[in-house]
Formats: C-alpha cells, structure tokens, sequence
C-alpha cells in the first residue's frame, strides 16, 4: 500500500533561519514519483518539484533544496534563510506508474504547516 | 491566461440541494482530477479522467458524479448535499497520470448549511 508520512505538523521559525520539513514514503513500485506542494494561506496548491525514483540527484532551487533517499525512503525539503513568504502548508506526495497498473493520482501527507516569524 | 479554471470560487447552499462545479483546464493535457480538501486539510482524489474515461473512483457516493464533455473540462455533479460534504474541492489536471506533475486549480469552497 501506498503511503506518505509528514511527522510534523506545525513548525515554527524565526525569519531567517533554515528549516528541513520531513517526508516519508511506503511504495511497493520499482517505478514511483515524488512531489512536494505548497499551500499559501491564500489557498491555491502550487507545484514545487518532482521527483522520479530513478532520479536520486539532489535539486536546488534558489533558498530551497530537496534530499531524496531511496536508503530511507525519505524526500525531504529545506528551506535556507526563510522568509515570512515562505509560510504556509507544505505537502508531499507520492504517485505510481500508471503504465504499470497503478491509478496514477497523488497520494498525499497530512502536510506540514511552517510558520515564519519576522 | 489561467492554466486550470475552477467556477464557483465559493458555493454556500442547503442541505438537500444538488449542485455542480466546472473546471476547465487551457493546458492541453489528457488527465483531469477531483481531490477533496476536509476540515483538517487533508487532501484525497475522488475521481479522474483519462481521454474522456473515468480511471478512478475512489469510495466516495454515488451523489457525486463526474461529468466530462471534452478533454478540456471535467466538472463535479453533486446530488442531495449532507453537511459532511462541505470542504474545498480542487481539480487538477496533468499530461500523463502519474507520472506527471499536476497543476491545481483555485478551489471551490463548498459549505452545506
């Protein structure tokens, strides 16, 4: 069974510091992909990254970077020098290979929501 | 130019009713999706579509209902509303299930009173 697993549920932080939000996944796939997702007060979801499980590279993106480990089935986010911008729930996710039999929808966490104070 | 469309934005209506939510997706993709938000903002897929065929369909009543007319629009029927239904009902779409990003749109927040 498929599953995504964010163990903190509220983080706090102060302006400028770093701040890692923890994402881990249970998949039976060989053949898998890894999301993560923002959601802004304002409400909209929008798409931060993607990752294929045959692509273990590390991403940076500007203050974000993102640690994928098979070893650990972990995807995990950081977030450099936050900013009061920055707040808002964060979801990982998780999808299959449609082509291998899976029904190719987002499996979500129960999203993590980060707090940057000024 | 608005990638995925959702109308209404807000849709406050009674017990008993039945209502409708469009989306429209400008992207050009061939997958299309309803995910429902609850109270503590956890996210599930109630339906999608694939080149018109519904692919999934997930355990939710029979009172919703998907309802596509072409590969750009993918609207969710909702017959006899409960209290239990209110939530924020996103749709999204994506060129290949799964495999794929999928781009959200706006939400429509759905309140039973």
């Amino acid at each position: 069974a498929q599953k995504v697993t964010q163990a903190q549920t509220e983080i706090s932080v102060v302006e400028k510091e770093d701040v890692t939000l923890d994402c881990v996944y249970e998949t039976r796939d060989t053949t898998y992909y890894l999301f993560w997702y923002k959601q802004p007060p304002s409400g909209e979801l929008v798409f931060l990254i993607r990752r294929n499980s045959f692509d273990e590279q590390n991403e940076i993106s500007g203050r974000y970077s993102w640690n994928f480990q098979k070893s650990t089935s972990s995807f995990n986010f950081t977030i450099t020098a936050s900013q009061v911008v920055d707040s808002a729930v964060y979801f990982c996710a998780l999808s299959e290979d449609f082509y291998g039999g899976s029904q190719g929808n987002l499996i979500f966490g129960k999203g993590t929501k980060l707090s940057v104070k000024p | 130019d608005t990638a995925v469309s959702q109308t209404p934005k807000y849709l406050v209506t009674q017990m008993g009713n039945d209502k409708s939510i469009k989306c429209e997706q400008n992207l050009g993709h061939d997958t299309m999706y309803w995910y429902k938000q609850d109270s503590k903002k956890f996210l599930k897929i109630m339906f999608s579509y694939n080149n018109k065929e519904l692919i999934i369909n997930e355990t939710v009543p029979n009172r919703f209902s998907p309802k596509s007319p072409d590969k750009a629009h993918l609207n969710l029927h909702i017959n006899s509303l409960e209290l239990g239904d209110s939530a924020v009902y996103f749709c999204a779409s994506s060129q290949d299930p799964g495999a794929d990003e999928q781009y959200f749109g706006p939400g429509t927040r759905l309140t039973v009173t």
